[in-house]
């Protein structure tokens, strides 16, 4: 079974760029995670799709964060403009829908570098 | 006051060392994960638990609902077992957010 496949691995932007971050989660994963983790933190939640509608964006920066997910399946995650408080890994996971007790499949993150 | 919090935050031992994390609780959950994230690499999940034990190769994980309280357990620690460990919970209200503690980062000198 494919895991999560995320894209770029590493990025370095300068501050006030944009940068994009693709996720594909396991092949009939309803429900779609993006995380920020910044180094010696534990990850953070910034957003939860389930299909392709929002569950939870609470934790969104959403003056320069957005994130979609058009055909339930795949999502782009996006920072624009980019600040040096940014520097972190965006993790992506994927779990099944249906049960409250469903295990999560992390990817192997984005390293963004902003300078 | 974090929901989730992990002791200790960082654990050097020798090889062949029985290990211990500790991960406590405030919440009402419905599962807890613990996960391991090595330098450069993105998180594996180890265990998922609802109540009692779980066994896979060297690492033990045990939950005590009762006392909002988990702890993972590595015996004859090796040091490819260098990394982060992070206790997650899942919320019993919430629509499956997973709530994290902020890590154990784990070195096995040789």
């Amino acid at each position: 079974e494919a895991g999560v496949a995320q894209s770029p691995r590493y990025k370095i932007i300068e501050k006030r760029q944009s940068v994009a971050f693709w996720c594909n989660p396991i092949s009939g994963h309803a429900t779609l995670y993006w995380y920020q983790q910044i180094l010696g933190q534990g990850p953070k939640l910034l957003i939860q799709f389930q299909n392709n509608g929002v569950v939870d964006d609470s934790q969104l920066p959403k003056d320069r964060f957005s994130a979609e997910r058009l055909k339930g399946v795949d999502s782009t995650l996006k920072i624009q403009p980019a600040k040096l408080e940014d520097s972190a890994v965006y993790l992506c996971a994927s779990s099944p829908w249906g049960e409250v007790r469903n295990t999560i499949y992390f990817g192997e993150g984005s390293w963004l570098t902003v300078v | 006051k974090n929901e989730v919090e992990q002791s200790p935050q960082n654990l050097t031992a020798q090889e062949g060392e029985f290990i211990t994390i500790n991960c406590s609780y405030s919440v009402g959950i419905s599962a807890l994960h613990w996960l391991q994230q090595h330098p450069g690499g993105g998180i594996v999940s180890l265990f998922m638990l609802s109540s009692g034990k779980k066994k896979h190769g060297r690492l033990i994980a045990t939950i005590n609902i009762q006392e909002k309280h988990s702890s993972l357990h590595i015996t004859a620690s090796h040091p490819r077992d260098s990394a982060v460990y992070i206790c997650a919970v899942k919320r019993i209200q919430g629509a499956q957010k997973l709530v994290f503690g902020q890590g154990t980062r784990l070195t096995i000198n040789p």
